[in-house]
């Protein structure tokens, strides 16, 4: 398996730019995260979906930010306008749960943002 | 109180040496526990998983649980210069089916040769 692909690896932008950042979880998980890691805050969960729903958004840090999971390979993170503070990296996960699992997450090697 | 808390560090060990990073969780309703390595600039990483009290063991890795003190901890036999990293509990909270993992801030370790 290939494991969680994401992409733009390295997205650099101005402020006020909108920004997407993609996922592709691993064949067969039913869960996908999206976190954001900073040296100040460490690593924050976002959102997270289940089978494409979205079960917790609390995690958001604004309007300016949102996720949609249109079918079970694919998912964005999409911030619109970017800010400063914006930058991080962010990693997106994916996990199994089910029988002879305990929903260990496997994470994908992230995007650096950076936003000026 | 954090819902995981661990040392930041750094935690300095010389090579060859047992490292032991340490955690402590507040729900007790927890039931499964891990630790995820981080090298600087990559993505997180699962070493060890621990379900139920006492050690598991895993080449040089250790985990050990103690759920009526709600602390796992991680042992590193022989320590080696390409341990050096920051290592992360992570805990699912008890009250949930477990599908969101709560991950401490991580302790930085330091291998010196």
């Amino acid at each position: 398996d290939a494991g969680v692909i994401q992409s733009p690896r390295h997205e650099v932008t101005e402020m006020g730019q909108e920004v997407t950042l993609r996922c592709k979880p691993i064949s067969g998980h039913d869960y996908l995260f999206w976190y954001r890691q900073t040296m100040m805050r460490g690593l924050e969960l976002l959102i997270y979906f289940n089978n494409n729903v979205p079960i917790d958004d609390s995690g958001m840090p604004e309007d300016r930010f949102s996720a949609k999971m249109p079918n079970a390979s694919f998912s964005t993170l999409k911030i619109q306008p970017s800010e400063p503070r914006d930058s991080a990296v962010y990693f997106c996960a994916s996990s199994f749960l089910g029988a002879g699992s305990y929903n260990e997450q496997f994470f994908g090697p992230g995007t650096r943002l950076t936003v000026l | 109180q954090k819902e995981v808390e661990q040392n930041s560090g750094p935690l300095s060990v010389p090579e060859g040496a047992i490292a032991s990073l340490n955690c402590t969780y507040s729900d007790r309703g927890s039931q499964s526990f891990f630790w995820y390595r981080q090298y600087s600039g990559k993505s997180p990483e699962l070493i060890m998983s621990i379900y139920s009290n006492g050690d598991k063991e895993d080449g040089r890795f250790t985990a050990q649980l103690n759920k009526a003190s709600q602390y796992v901890s991680l042992l590193i036999r022989d320590s080696q210069p390409s341990d050096s990293a920051t290592y992360l509990c992570a805990v699912p909270p008890g009250y949930s089916s477990a599908s969101k993992i709560i991950f401490g801030s991580g302790t930085r370790l330091s291998i010196r040769p």
